[in-house]
């Protein structure tokens, strides 16, 4: 079945700092990807929505300049985290759904921790 | 897109069926309904998905009634290894890509 790979599982930054996460679809392409974040004990909120070769498109509330969002292939997308504050600490996860594919496949969620 | 409303946790003992209710008033009429799995620190797994009636896996039935204003999951002979959180997502398939939102999710927990 469809597989979406997603990296680094965990990452450690220091406030300030960016950090990077990619969310590759394995054995097929994906014209759109979707971000979510997870607090703890929390539903997963939809961050934006990845466009290949376009410019994502962003849920309200969620600031474009800090989640930025580049969808360069079909088959990859990441999400960077701009001057990352603790705040930002949270559990990221990408989906995407194959051609033929029943439902989404999700990726294996990357704990970002901001100290 | 459709809300989702489902109980937020759920009990059950090690072997008995568990049904999992979510209600989905506004569904339209290209809508699918989807159930995930979600372990702590895992991203949601797909379980299962129908249009209407019944539907059956490997690893679950869905249950849809005639209005499909609802629907059940059931999940037969429970482990320890189903404990997790359980999500309903109403949406439709055709058209391109339609976002996926997510409701609350039913936090199920297996006692031995």
């Amino acid at each position: 079945g469809a597989v979406v790979s997603q990296h680094p599982s965990w990452v450690i930054c220091k406030s300030g700092t960016s950090v990077k996460i990619e969310c590759r679809s394995l054995d097929f392409q994906a014209t759109t990807m979707f971000w979510y974040r997870q607090f703890p004990k929390q539903s997963l909120m939809l961050m934006a929505t990845s466009n290949e070769g376009s410019k994502a498109t962003y849920e309200q509330g969620v600031e474009k300049d800090k989640f930025l969002i580049n969808h360069a292939s079909l088959t990859l997308s990441t999400l960077t985290v701009t001057s990352a504050h603790p705040e930002d600490s949270s559990f990221y996860i990408c989906s995407a759904r194959g051609q033929g594919s029943i439902g989404y496949t999700f990726g294996s969620g990357t704990r970002l921790t901001v100290v | 897109l459709a809300k989702t409303t489902q109980p937020i946790s759920m009990d059950s003992y090690e072997g008995q069926e568990v049904n999992i209710t979510c209600s989905h008033n506004n569904i339209a009429t290209n809508d699918y309904i989807t159930w995930y799995q979600q372990f702590p620190s895992q991203g949601p797994r797909f379980i299962i998905q129908g249009y209407k009636t019944k539907v059956t896996n490997e690893v679950a039935s869905l249950f849809i009634p005639a209005d499909r204003k609802s629907s059940t999951l059931s999940l037969p002979r429970v482990s320890l290894s189903d404990t997790a959180v359980y999500y309903c997502l109403v949406g439709a398939l055709s058209g391109g890509y339609q976002k996926v939102t997510f409701g609350t999710g039913t936090k199920l927990q297996v006692i031995p």
